[in-house]
Parts: structure tokens; sequence; C-alpha cells
């Protein structure tokens, strides 16, 4: 039973453009939480998608948007990159009714030059 | 808005020796509370949670959490540590205003070393 994958692990862009990072979450979950773990610190919550909708949004400004498709799969997708962006971008997947239970994949790590 | 200090940012400990990691929290209403273990270059792993009840909690890999309600801490320990224990360590924290979505919100972290 494959768990929760990212792709791409490892991503350099440049100050201005704009990326997409991906995940599929563990087999038969149903909501995707996005986080952003800075250099040293603990991760932030950005958003979460159920039902291919955003549910719950953390302190991100719009830059930072997200999707998720029909077989549960989410993408996040950050516009006008900076450099304060570069972090370790980490999925994590989770079942609506059990929502406190949280697995976690292994992240992308995003470095803007 | 709630929030989670992690008192010690780095730990370290020698083998079969006893260790604690300090968390505290501050939230306005009713919480669950998390620690989560990374080890490089990788994602976040859940050793233990609490949600009600008892306020001992154990986790896997013989850790080990209470819960204190009156000093709003939840701090984790182990009787004796390996070195595969080596590893960053995160407390969590949610409340049920956010609902459905368990919104967690994570401390700085703190590194255990456990030394040879």
């Amino acid at each position: 039973d494959a768990g929760v994958t990212q792709s791409p692990t490892h991503l350099i862009k440049t100050r201005g453009q704009q990326v997409t990072l991906r995940c599929s979450p563990k087999s038969g979950h149903d909501t995707v939480s996005w986080y952003q773990q800075a250099l040293g610190q603990g991760p932030q919550f950005i958003f979460q998608y159920y039902e291919e909708e955003e549910r719950q949004r953390g302190n991100f400004p719009d830059r930072f948007s997200g999707h998720q498709y029909p077989n549960y799969s989410s993408e996040l997708n950050v516009n006008a990159l900076l450099l304060g962006d570069s972090a370790l971008y980490l999925c994590a997947s989770s079942l609506v009714q059990i929502n406190e239970k949280l697995f976690f994949g292994s992240g992308t790590q995003l470095s803007v030059l | 808005a709630q929030s989670v200090t992690q008192l010690d940012s780095q730990v370290p400990v020698f083998e079969e020796a006893p260790v604690e990691l300090r968390c505290n929290y501050s939230s306005s209403v009713s919480v669950y509370l998390f620690w989560y273990v990374q080890y490089p270059n990788q994602g976040l792993q859940l050793l233990l949670k609490y949600l009600s009840g008892s306020t001992l909690v154990k986790g896997i890999n013989g850790f080990e959490a209470e819960f204190n309600k009156s000093q709003t801490s939840f701090h984790l320990r182990k009787p004796s540590v390996h070195i595969s224990d080596t590893a960053e360590y995160f407390c969590a924290v949610s409340d049920d205003r956010s609902g459905s979505a368990r919104q967690l919100t994570f401390g700085s972290g703190t590194q255990l070393t456990v030394l040879p």
C-alpha cells in the first residue's frame, strides 16, 4: 500500500516564476492538506482540500493556490515566487471522518534563487 | 489563536538514558494534542495523540506523553533511548473550532540527538 507520494522531490526556481507541486494521497484517503516547513521551523498550514474544494486556509497570500482532482490527488501552485518561499512543502492525507490522523509525504524541497 | 512552544531546540542524551521533550500550548478552547517525529529527508510520522480520556498517552517506539491541562503542557518522555531515536520531534495542537478540518499548529521542533 503506497503512502502519500509527492513530486518532484527537489525543485529549483528563480524569483517571479511559478511552480506546481503534486501530491497523491494514501489509498482510501479523501482529504489533502498542504504545509510549508521553512528551514529550522515547524510546518505551517497552508490549506486543506476535500471534495475538490478548499475547506480551510491558513495565513498565506493568494499567490498560493491549490486544486483537488476527482481521484483525490492534489496540486499546490505558487505564483510570483519570492526568496522566502524556499522551504520544504509537505502534503498530508487523511479521511475526513478521522481528520486528526494525518499521513505525511516526504515533501518537495523548493529552492528559489 | 493557538500556539505551541517547544522549550528546547536541541536535546543531547546518552544511549539508554531517559529523555523528556517539553511542549507547552496556549488555546482558549479545548484542544487535541500530537507529537510527530521527522527523520532526515522524510515526512512527519505520528508518534502519539491526545484527543480525550486518560491524560497519559502511549505511542509507538516506547514513547509516552502526559496531558496536563492546568499547566497547558504535553511533555514527551521515553525511559530509555536508542541511537535510532535521533530525529526532530514536533509537538502540534488543533482545536474544535476548525471543525472537521483539523488544522494543526506546530511548534518549532526539538532535535533529539542520542549519543553512544
